[in-house]
């Protein structure tokens, strides 16, 4: 069956520390998308790609950082900058950015900070 | 300023009864109109959208909602709650190829 897989289900960052997330898809989708979930916030988005080595800046990208050099894997690193990583991270895809409708999450990645 | 706003954070319902949930948005153009559901832990699965046509659209699981104009409203409804339907609820709005999601509805469900 195709799905996006993210893994691990749950991560631990320490002070200082690069973590990274991993997202793929086999739905062969072209978008991809990364979204911050806090509790009474809703989503928000860190960082899109809508093709293979290009991905563009969301509304909360300080701190993050991502790569698309595979059309099915789109991996986000919380990196040291940012101060408080801890939330619920969906990744996200879509055959298209146009095709909203058709946006399909994967089940998301809790990061924690030791 | 453009937002998706869903007044209600928390709804507690009584299984067998009528559940609404509420969804504002504030957007020039009309956008397209998402609702989504999460189990915790878990990713968001689409239950019904609107884009144009009959304003009263349905979807899975015996959901429905009706978009009003001049509201500016796209409310969820359910005629009967089960108690799989513990949950959180989030409504969507598509525009210029961008997802904006209000901060979510968490649905209890009591005995």
């Amino acid at each position: 069956d195709g799905g996006i897989t993210q893994s691990p289900k749950y991560l631990f960052r320490k002070e200082g520390q690069n973590v990274t997330l991993s997202c793929e898809q086999n739905l062969n989708h072209d978008a991809m998308y990364w979204y911050r979930q806090d509790p009474g916030q809703g989503l928000r988005l860190i960082y899109y790609s809508q093709i293979v080595n290009d991905f563009q800046k969301g509304d909360i990208a300080e701190g993050y950082s991502v790569s698309r050099e595979k059309k099915e894997s789109f991996p986000l690193t919380v990196t040291s900058a940012q101060k408080n990583p801890t939330a619920f991270y969906l990744c996200a895809s879509s055959p298209t950015q146009v095709e909203l409708e058709k946006l399909f999450f994967g089940s998301g990645t809790q990061l924690s900070v030791l | 300023a453009q937002s998706v706003t869903q007044p209600d954070i928390h709804i507690t319902v009584s299984e067998g009864a009528s559940l609404e949930l509420r969804c504002n948005y504030s957007y020039g153009a009309t956008p397209y109109l998402f609702w989504y559901v999460q189990s915790p832990g878990q990713g968001l699965q689409l239950l019904l959208k609107y884009f144009s046509g009959d304003t009263l659209v349905q979807g899975i699981k015996g959901f429905e909602a009706e978009f009003k104009r001049s509201q500016s409203s796209f409310n969820l409804r359910k005629p009967s709650v089960h108690w799989s339907d513990a949950a959180e609820y989030f409504c969507a709005v598509g525009v210029n190829n961008d997802m904006r999601f209000g901060a979510g509805t968490r649905l209890t469900v009591k005995p």
